[in-house]
């Protein structure tokens, strides 16, 4: 079993859908969750960062983190065309981004 | 700088050819980071600076690769003898400071190597 899972997609929307990525992982020591989207041909940014359980919101994003099905979740509400990219998780046990493993990512596509 | 910067954007070598890739970062930040995105892959870390040290260099997989931060600015990320297996999109991020995830990184656009 791989350290973590992301489903490729891609995941296809039309407009105004709410959409949910979703990564499981293995190591339960992981503490630290991220969110990055990455457009074709640009370097990931990051939208949301978890410390541990629970959810946190910002703007039309949610994140949510479940340590105990060892599973991370990132909502978008009222999704749009220019949220089509590729979604990657990352997660860490310990802080730093040299340990970061990262999921392979999900494509999203929202049509108009 | 306004962000990362990378160069070249794309890069096509021939098998056994060496590579240098350069990677400008934020101006003042501290902290600088390779990774490599191969086809179908997640990001994988390939060494860490902070100013021109590098204390975890673990994810260089083979001693072909190498890499060197002069000034605490500019990176260099040098392949030897380039292999096939070396094509993928090759990603600098820096940030301010080092070790904190709550700090964010930010991400260059990646050189894109090719290898024939």
């Amino acid at each position: 079993q791989k350290e973590v899972e992301q489903d490729p997609g891609p995941l296809s929307v039309p407009e105004g859908a709410i959409v949910s990525l979703n990564c499981t992982y293995s190591n339960s020591a992981f503490q630290y969750f991220m969110w990055y989207r990455q457009y074709s041909r640009k370097g990931p940014e990051l939208l949301m960062y978890t410390y541990s359980s629970g959810n946190k919101e910002d703007g039309r994003f949610t994140a949510q983190v479940d340590k105990s099905s060892k599973y991370i979740s990132l909502f978008i509400r009222d999704s749009q065309p220019s949220d089509s990219a590729t979604y990657l998780c990352a997660m860490s046990a310990v802080a730093g981004y040299s340990t970061l493993t990262f999921g392979k990512g999900t494509m999203l596509l929202v049509s108009p | 700088g306004a962000g990362v910067s990378q160069s070249p954007s794309n890069k096509v070598t021939e098998k056994g050819k060496d590579v240098e890739l350069r990677c400008d970062p934020i101006s003042g930040h501290t902290a600088l980071y390779w990774y490599r995105q191969s086809l179908g892959q997640g990001l994988e870390f390939l060494i860490y600076f902070q100013g021109n040290s590098a204390p975890d260099k673990s994810g260089l997989p083979s001693d072909r690769f190498s890499a060197e931060r002069t000034g605490g600015s500019v990176s260099t990320l040098t392949i030897q003898r380039t292999q096939q297996e070396d094509s993928a999109v090759y990603l600098c991020a820096s940030s301010l400071v080092g070790w904190q995830v709550n700090t964010e990184a930010f991400f260059g656009q990646g050189t894109r190597l090719t290898v024939v």
